[in-house]
């Protein structure tokens, strides 16, 4: 069974940093792209940062470049978020997602993980 | 940057009816276009793909349409479990993936 956890979310004050972890499980983890993708309070999903399976590759929403690092360890099949310089515009729930590669190249989320909340706040 | 606006921001309707949400794209996607359901406090669920694929396990009265700029979701007869809020997704700029703001259906 395909397992997304994500964990290191809580209270920060502004201009302050915070780390997210995914832990994966049920699938292999090396083989595929991860994003980063947050709501905030009564808001839609925003997409944030992206990177390939391989950690050769990231992107970033604008709104986060420069103050996000996605990084990842396949070797522990986790995912993480390295949040400096916090907003308070920045206080949302944040998930993991698996990116499945429909016939190879159509991006799908298919598997999220319950999500963390960082809330961002003096 | 894509951007993706849905309409209606909400509706209200009832259990049996037949529900179309839309979503447009601010330039051209191809079908490129993933929707998904997610309800209260939980993660949002994949449930059509590539504009018109059912994800496995999504019941079929879920459908889509589409291509280009605008699509469409459509639920045939509307059943309790589906109150929930449907989100459109772009992955035509890969990666930089953009999401509609969401369509809530409500118990009229």
């Amino acid at each position: 069974e395909v397992q997304l956890v994500e964990s290191g979310g809580g209270l920060v004050e502004p201009g302050g940093s915070l780390r997210l972890s995914c832990a994966a499980s049920g699938f292999t983890f090396s083989t595929y792209n991860m994003n980063w993708v947050r709501q905030a309070p009564g808001k839609g999903l925003e997409w944030v940062s992206y990177i390939r399976s391989g950690s050769n590759y990231t992107y970033y929403a604008d709104s986060v470049k420069g103050r996000f690092t996605i990084s990842r360890d396949n070797a522990k099949s986790s995912l993480y978020l390295q949040m400096n310089s916090l907003r308070a515009d920045d206080t949302a729930v944040y998930y993991c997602a698996r990116e499945r590669l429909v016939w190879g190249s159509w991006p799908t989320f298919d598997y999220w993980g319950q999500g963390t909340l960082v809330t961002v706040s003096s | 940057d894509i951007q993706m606006t849905q309409s209606p921001s909400s509706l209200s309707a009832s259990v049996g009816d037949r529900v179309t949400i839309t979503c447009r794209a601010s330039q051209s996607i191809d079908r490129y276009l993933n929707w998904y359901q997610q309800k209260p406090g939980k993660a949002p669920k994949l449930l059509i793909y590539a504009a018109s694929s059912l994800q496995s396990g999504v019941p079929s009265r879920f459908s889509g349409s589409g291509s280009g700029t605008d699509f469409t979701l459509t639920i045939s007869t509307l059943q309790p479990e589906d109150f929930a809020t449907y989100c459109c997704q772009q992955t035509y700029s890969t990666p930089g993936y953009s999401f509609g703001q969401g369509t809530k259906v409500e118990i009229k």
